[in-house]
């Protein structure tokens, strides 16, 4: 069945520490995306990839980084810098049309502290 | 002003009844909106899209569209509890640059009472 997948679902990490969360897809999908959810806040973009070797800062890219070296992955780097870093963090991809839905994992929530 | 704007309940309706969920967006060059149910510490799910104006059902699920007032609904009839859960409102932009630059809601929270 294609789908997303993400590891870990649940990830715990010391203050100062830098964590990677997997993404893969097997639906084919040029764009992937990485959300952050926070209670009462609802979903705020990270970074988007178009294509492979490209990728664009979203609306909250600081104390992030990805890399998009394969069709089907696409990890987020959590980085020491990142402030508040403890939240619940969704992986998705879409097709490029228009009206094509985004398709999301599971979800990893991190724990920091 | 937020872009997509819904109000995040909790709307508690009893076992049988229609809910009705709101989100009025900003940007007046929308193309899509998509409503998605996320229950507590899961994904999100899709439960319909709509881009053209007026009604689109799909059994218990009407999306309601109105373009000029910048408003989406949906309705769910015959609310079960397994229909507890948050639902969110996500729009599309016109300018997206080949990708979907969708922008959430908050989500609205739903509770039916048995």
């Amino acid at each position: 069945d294609g789908g997303i997948t993400q590891s870990p679902k649940y990830l715990f990490r010391k203050e100062g520490q830098n964590v990677t969360l997997s993404c893969e897809q097997n639906l084919n999908h040029d764009a992937m995306y990485w959300y952050r959810q926070d209670p009462g806040q609802g979903l705020r973009l990270i970074y988007y990839s178009q294509i492979v070797n490209d990728f664009q800062k979203g609306d909250i890219a600081e104390g992030y980084s990805v890399s998009r070296e394969k069709k089907e992955s696409f990890p987020l780097t959590v980085t020491s810098a990142q402030k508040n870093p403890t939240a619940f963090y969704l992986c998705a991809s879409s097709s490029r049309s228009l009206d094509s839905p985004l398709h999301f994992g599971n979800g990893t929530r991190l724990t920091v502290t | 002003q937020k872009e997509v704007e819904q109000n995040s309940g909790p709307l508690s309706v009893p076992e049988g009844a229609i809910a009705s969920l709101n989100c009025t967006y900003s940007d007046r060059g929308s193309q899509s909106f998509f409503w998605y149910r996320q229950y507590s510490g899961k994904s999100p799910e899709l439960i319909m899209f709509i881009y053209s104006n007026g009604d689109k059902e799909d059994g218990r699920f009407t999306a309601q569209l109105n373009k000029a007032s910048q408003y989406v609904s949906l309705l769910i009839r015959d609310s079960q509890p397994s229909d507890s859960a948050t639902y969110l409102c996500a729009v599309n932009p016109m300018n997206s640059g080949g990708y979907q630059k969708v922008t959430f809601g908050i989500g609205t929270k739903l509770q039916v009472i048995p």
